[in-house]
């Protein structure tokens, strides 16, 4: 059980494009998703926490405009990636939590490998 | 700010030895530390540690957690090829809602035949 699905699982863009990812809990209501970003060798760095419903919650230095994140409903959420530069050229990936307030484990998509040229 | 540290950040081994992992945090709020596996794709999930003292063990993985001294270690015991991944830390923190999962920057674990 409690598995999430990512995609693309890799996405080639050019400079100025904007790029969506999806994240979906398969079989699990997902109240609260989380995005988080990394670089090779690196651990996962957060980015936003998005709550079904309700506008996301950006961590310090992350840019609202740039990355906009949609929890439309309690098993999807979208990251878009807006006018992409090769610097977000990056790995992006995804959780989700089974339910608000709970001690349950994340539970990670297989992540996007987001190139931008 | 919440932090968390690991160490050492890179490891290289021979199949059947023992490693430990160490993972030490200053949170505030502190919810619960978690340890998962990175191969190549997303992080697996391995243990979750709540209380002191008591150790969470799947084969030849085990963990323990102190919540005096902030720190958890992951010990793996007869290390496999298969060992070989990046073994990330984190620390769920907060008090509202699920809070936030802060990650440490990881051990690299290399295991060699």
């Amino acid at each position: 059980g409690a598995v999430v699905s990512q995609h693309p699982s890799r996405v080639i863009c050019k400079s100025g494009t904007s790029v969506k990812i999806e994240c979906r809990s398969l079989d699990f209501q997902a109240t609260t998703m989380f995005w988080y970003r990394q670089f090779p060798k690196k651990s996962l760095m957060l980015m936003a926490t998005s709550n079904e419903g309700s506008k996301a919650t950006y961590e310090q230095g992350v840019e609202k405009d740039k990355f906009l994140i949609n929890h439309a409903s309690l098993t999807l959420s979208t990251l878009t990636v807006t006018s992409a530069h090769p610097e977000d050229s990056s790995f992006y990936i995804c959780s989700a939590t089974t339910s608000q307030g709970s001690n349950s484990p994340l539970h990670f998509g297989n992540g996007t490998r987001l190139t931008v040229t | 700010e919440d932090k968390v540290v690991q160490s050492p950040l890179s490891l290289v081994v021979h199949e059947g030895d023992t490693v430990t992992l160490n993972c030490s945090y200053e949170v505030t709020n502190f919810r619960s530390l978690l340890w998962y596996k990175q191969e190549k794709k997303a992080p697996t999930f391995l243990f979750m540690l709540t209380s002191s003292g008591i150790e969470k063990k799947s084969g030849r993985l085990s963990s323990i957690l102190d919540k005096k001294e902030l720190f958890s270690i992951l010990n793996i015991t007869a290390t496999q090829t298969g060992d070989s991944a990046i073994y990330l830390c984190a620390v769920r923190s907060g008090g509202t809602s699920y809070g936030k999962l802060t990650f440490g920057q990881g051990t690299i674990l290399t295991v060699h035949p």
